[in-house]
């Protein structure tokens, strides 16, 4: 099956630092991968879409300065919070699209990470 | 862009009885559907997905049905067992493969 992992799982970090998130496709190429958030209780938001070697387009609100996305290659793509804040402590989810599949509008998700920030 | 409601927010069930959770969608372009499964602090599964040229779709005791029509699709869950208990997400496609999320539905199966 498809198999995306992120990296760290967890992360507990002071305000005003930064904090870098891997996301990695392991077993297919990911044409596609979108950075979501998630606070508790509530559904999936889209932050970002990032293709390999272009610049990400970020959703209406979501600051691209703060939230710095790199998509280096088909396999990996980073999300950087930077000068994080208690209000950005949140789920942050990824998801990788593009594969063997017949249908590469399939999206797998990575485990998540949970920045909380004091 | 696209717009997706999702009911019930929360559902119980009694073990062995049927769940059904009903979504609609605003974009007629839309037309892919998925459902997803996610367990607390986990990440979501997808569980069945339905396009837009089929109807109905199923695996073993879960179910998709879709009505592009009236614009809603809805997930059936037969026999319940208690490692149903989660939160399940409808999503729709919008703008080049872009995922929408329905706001979710909390399912209790009670043994």
């Amino acid at each position: 099956g498809a198999v995306v992992s992120q990296h760290p799982s967890r992360v507990i970090c002071k305000s005003g630092t930064s904090v870098k998130i891997e996301c990695r496709s392991l077993d297919f190429q990911a044409t596609t991968m979108f950075w979501y958030r998630q606070f508790p209780k509530q559904s999936l938001m889209l932050m970002a879409t990032s293709n390999e070697g272009s610049k990400a387009t970020y959703e209406q609100g979501v600051e691209k300065d703060k939230f710095l996305i790199n998509h280096a290659s088909l396999t990996l793509s980073t999300l950087t919070v930077t000068s994080a804040h208690p209000e950005d402590s949140s789920f942050y989810i990824c998801s990788a699209r593009g594969g063997r599949e017949r249908y590469t509008d399939t999206q797998y998700f990575g485990p998540g990470t949970r920045l909380t920030v004091l | 862009g696209e717009n997706v409601e999702q009911h019930p927010s929360t559902l119980s069930v009694q073990e062995g009885d049927s769940a059904v959770i009903k979504c609609t969608y605003s974009d007629s372009a839309s037309n892919y559907f998925p459902w997803y499964k996610q367990e607390l602090g986990k990440r979501p599964q997808l569980i069945i997905d339905i396009r837009s040229n089929v109807g109905e779709k199923k695996d073993q005791r879960i179910a998709v049905t879709l009505n592009k029509t009236a614009k809603h699709f809805s997930l059936h869950i037969t026999e319940t067992q208690p490692e149903d208990s989660a939160v399940y997400f409808c999503a729709a496609t919008y703008s080049w493969g872009k995922l929408q999320f329905g706001a979710g539905t909390q399912v209790v199966v009670t043994p």
